[in-house]
């Protein structure tokens, strides 16, 4: 199975900041990456699929990019809503894998 | 508009089966697959597999072969997930999600407690 490691595991930040979360691939799996949020008790939110691409009604504040097997989620200038929990996944072969999780919190 | 709505939560005691139902509405259900996915509290979340709506093609994580039976009833838009032979490494919340790679709807997850 492909794993994505994802880092950090958690991450304090304050409103307005910028704040990066990274998932690396075990093996080259092009752009087959999504991005997803989940706030507490609730499901998740599509965010980013296709590495890059941003889905539909996604504010623009959030950004995909890729580099090698490396998949990186940007949020700029955070808001309220945007503290929560983040998963990329892998889309490239099944089963599809899911990384650990970054839980992104208000300092 | 996307409406993706799980059943109830579950309370099933050991050795027996569940079955849960995602029933969709405002798309076509027969050209769409259907995802199950499994979320232990406070864990990440694992693929179960997915089915397709329009001929019930399915494909399974090995890791869920023999846990996981997913069918379809394309003339109620509702997708299904037997669970059997639980045990407490089931207890979990499980959520449907529509897409074939990607999931951009997904129901609202539904808690198996399996306990005697």
């Amino acid at each position: 199975d492909i794993q994505m490691t994802q880092s950090p595991a958690s991450l304090s930040a304050s409103l307005e900041e910028i704040v990066t979360i990274t998932c690396q691939a075990s093996q080259d799996i092009g752009n087959w990456v999504a991005w997803y949020q989940q706030k507490p008790g609730k499901s998740l939110q599509f965010l980013i699929y296709g590495a890059t691409s941003l889905a539909d009604g996604v504010p623009s504040r959030f950004s995909g990019s890729r580099s090698g097997t490396q998949y990186s989620l940007k949020i700029s200038r955070l808001q309220v809503e945007d503290f929560g929990i983040y998963y990329c996944q892998q889309a490239s072969s099944v089963p599809y894998t899911f990384g650990v999780g970054t839980k992104l919190e208000l300092k | 508009q996307v409406k993706v709505v799980q059943s109830g939560a579950e309370l099933v005691k050991p050795g027996s089966s569940v079955k849960l139902s995602c029933k969709t509405s405002g798309f076509t259900f027969s050209i769409t697959y259907m995802n199950w996915l499994k979320q232990v509290p406070g864990q990440s979340i694992e693929w179960i597999g997915n089915i397709y709506g329009g001929d019930g093609g399915t494909n399974y994580n090995q890791k869920f072969k023999d846990k996981a039976t997913l069918t379809v009833e394309t003339s109620s838009s509702t997708a299904y997930m037997d669970l059997s032979s639980l045990t407490s490494e089931d207890s979990a919340l499980y959520f449907c999600a529509r897409g074939g790679w990607f999931f951009d709807y997904w129901g609202q997850g539904v808690m198996v407690t399996v306990s005697s």
